[in-house]
């Protein structure tokens, strides 16, 4: 079964630090994406990263993939409060599949 | 160009009852997928599904739950003889199908209680 691990869980940061969430997939895809969620609404989409050494950067977030390693990682850059929310990563089977599997999700909570 | 739909957004249903929950794609999307989503949890994939045709059923539970997309109109996740286990938030996507990036966009969700 694929697997796909987030760390941190929860995390906490004070504005203006930076800090790395990491996703973890357990075996081969050729498509990932970093989705972010506010309490009680649904899934934005932020970032799909497509091939190895992939980076792609939207304001204060900045997402890379490494599908050798399996890693996909989103650095936060001089954190604000309004970048609170959870962070999902997800991931298709292999190549050429549609359904997508998440991630525990990462909830970032930014202190003024 | 509106988004992803999803109604109704909130549904309360006793134990026993039906469940109906309705996804209208984006235009232009023929690729629907259906996605549920249990408290502090992340979205598990359920069903997988193109104009009249179930692609994928794989995350779907083997009793009560049934999905379709008819030629005409939305997509319908139906919950039969719902139990409290039931009581999440179901989420539908659209993506175009195209080679490339198959982008899935979320709507609003339905968070479905059962009493």
């Amino acid at each position: 079964e694929l697997k796909v691990e987030q760390n941190p869980l929860f995390l906490s940061m004070q504005e203006g630090k930076n800090y790395t969430i990491y996703c973890n997939y357990s075996t081969t895809s050729d498509r990932l994406y970093w989705y972010r969620q506010d309490p009680g609404k649904s899934l934005e989409s932020l970032f799909v990263l497509l091939s190895n050494g992939a980076v792609k950067q939207e304001g204060r977030l900045m997402a890379s993939l490494d599908t050798k390693a399996r890693l996909s990682t989103l650095h936060i850059t001089a954190a604000v409060h309004d970048l609170s929310a959870t962070y999902f990563c997800a991931v298709v089977r292999g190549s050429g599949a549609n359904n997508l599997f998440f991630g525990t999700g990462t909830r970032l909570t930014v202190i003024p | 160009n509106a988004g992803v739909m999803q109604n109704p957004r909130h549904l309360v249903r006793r134990r026993g009852q039906e469940a109906r929950l309705r996804c209208s794609p984006m235009k232009g999307h023929s690729h629907v997928y259906w996605y549920r989503q249990l408290p502090e949890e992340g979205l598990k994939f359920m069903v997988y599904l193109q104009k009249e045709n179930i692609i994928d059923e794989s995350g779907m539970p083997k009793e009560r739950f049934s999905a379709e997309f008819p030629k005409e109109g939305p997509s319908i996740l139906r919950i039969q003889q719902v139990v409290r286990g039931d009581s999440a938030a179901y989420f539908c996507a659209s993506s175009p199908g195209l080679a490339g990036t198959n982008e899935q966009f979320f709507g609003p969700g339905t968070r479905l209680t059962v009493l």
